[in-house]
């Protein structure tokens, strides 16, 4: 079957930086993406990884490790608007996006 | 600006009442796709359009019904809402026309069914 792991909760303090990791398993593979949701909202776009390697975009880096199935969401100089789930999804063979569950991200002063 | 449109934000039915939400989208993006999303878990596809082909899930309850009348528009009717059906309904698009095709959401929908 097709899965996706990422952690349910990470609590992180302002000001610093977090890796929100996240592996899968699916049946092919066009690309990860990282979408933000913030309670009772939609989720936005952050960042897509097709190969391996780092993207970085501003605060935000995303990383991919296709042999290893392995992602993470790389968050610095964290703000307490950065609290909100954070989703890992894979686009299948199909063109689907396989969703994780989402990693809420708590962000202390 | 180019969006996703979702109406109304916030939908309150009974028992068993038919309900229907609606998305519109200006993007011309040619899919369109409805899922649910129950709080803290990973949002599931119900259907999606590939422009005018249908596409259902295999696990998509036959109480939940989808019309695409054109590009623009698109429609989730729940025929005999139950409590489990109470969740966010959100509408994507995307287009697959090449890069990284990410789906642009709406708002959402919050359906309670009392």
């Amino acid at each position: 079957g097709q899965n996706i792991d990422q952690p349910t909760e990470m609590t992180a303090t302002e000001g610093a930086i977090v890796q929100i990791n996240c592996t899968y398993q699916t049946s092919g593979f066009n690309g990860l993406f990282w979408y933000q949701q913030h309670a009772g909202e939609a989720p936005t776009f952050l960042s897509y990884n097709v190969l391996d390697g780092l993207e970085e975009k501003g605060r935000f880096s995303s990383f991919l490790s296709r042999s290893k199935g392995y992602s993470y969401l790389l968050l610095k100089e964290l703000q307490m608007k950065d609290s909100a789930s954070y989703l890992c999804a894979v686009m299948d063979s199909n063109y689907q996006l396989i969703w994780g569950a989402g990693t809420k991200l708590i962000i202390k002063p | 600006d180019a969006m996703v449109i979702q109406n109304p934000r916030y939908q309150v039915t009974q028992f068993g009442k038919p309900v229907t939400l609606s998305c519109s989208q200006t993007l011309n993006h040619n899919v369109m796709y409805w899922y649910q999303q129950k709080s803290s878990q990973a949002p599931k596809l119900l259907f999606h359009y590939y422009d005018k082909d249908f596409n259902n899930e295999a696990d998509t309850p036959d109480n939940f019904q989808s019309r695409r009348p054109n590009t623009s528009f698109c429609f989730l009717d729940i025929r005999s809402p139950g409590l489990g059906d109470a969740a966010m309904y959100l509408c994507a698009t995307s287009t697959l026309a090449g890069g990284p095709n990410e789906q642009f959401f709406g708002p959402g929908t919050r359906l309670t069914v009392l």
